[in-house]
């Protein structure tokens, strides 16, 4: 199975900061990646797919880069509505892994 | 709209069986494969498995084989997600989630608890 290590676990940051997260893959997966947003209680929200490319109606501030086995997603400039847990997941062949997650909390 | 809306929150004790149920609309339900994703309280989501749902073709997470069945009935626009053996571990909020070059729209989720 793929593996997939986020770093870092949490991240603590103010609203206005620009945030990176990274995303490691056990193996190249391509561009496979998907990013997602969650919060408390409610069910993963798509970002972005294949690795670069934001999902209809998500904010411009959000991007993803990276292929083969290193991913990163940055929020440009961090807004209140930003503060939650993101995930990166491989859709290489049949198989779906997600990362362990990062927290992103208020600093 | 595309919507998914999963059954309601079931309580089993160790052993049992639970069947879940995934209604989709607002697309046409034979275009896109649909999985099922578990996510246990603080845990990563985990995937279980996904159907195709024109052929009906399945595949499933080698932690789950033997013991996770996924079907669809394509004239109710539902698929189905049903894990046996159920055991304390098994205990997460389930969900279903449409594929498109990733997963686009999720249900709301299935509390599953094991308890006995």
């Amino acid at each position: 199975d793929i593996q997939m290590t986020q770093s870092p676990s949490t991240l603590s940051a103010s609203v206005g900061d620009r945030v990176t997260i990274t995303c490691r893959a056990s193996e190249s997966i391509s561009s496979w990646l998907a990013w997602y947003q969650q919060k408390p209680g409610k069910a993963p929200k798509f970002l972005i797919y294949k690795a670069s490319f934001l999902e209809s109606g998500v904010p411009s501030r959000f991007s993803g880069s990276g292929s083969g086995t290193e991913f990163t997603l940055t929020i440009s400039s961090l807004q209140p509505d930003d503060f939650a847990t993101y995930y990166c997941q491989q859709y290489s062949g049949y198989s779906r892994t997600f990362g362990q997650g990062t927290k992103v909390e208020m600093k | 709209q595309v919507q998914l809306v999963q059954s309601g929150a079931e309580v089993k004790k160790p052993g049992a069986s639970v069947k879940v149920s995934c209604k989709a609309s607002g697309y046409t339900f034979t275009t896109y494969p649909m999985h099922w994703v578990r996510q246990a309280l603080g845990e990563r989501p985990e995937w279980v498995g996904w159907i195709n749902t024109g052929s009906g073709d399945t595949k499933y997470s080698d932690r789950f084989q033997g013991r996770v069945t996924i079907t669809r009935d394509i004239s109710a626009s539902t698929a189905y997600m049903e894990l046996t053996g159920l055991r304390s571990e098994d205990t997460a909020v389930y969900y279903c989630a449409r594929d498109k070059t990733g997963n686009d729209y999720w249900g709301q989720g299935t509390l599953v608890t094991v308890s006995s």
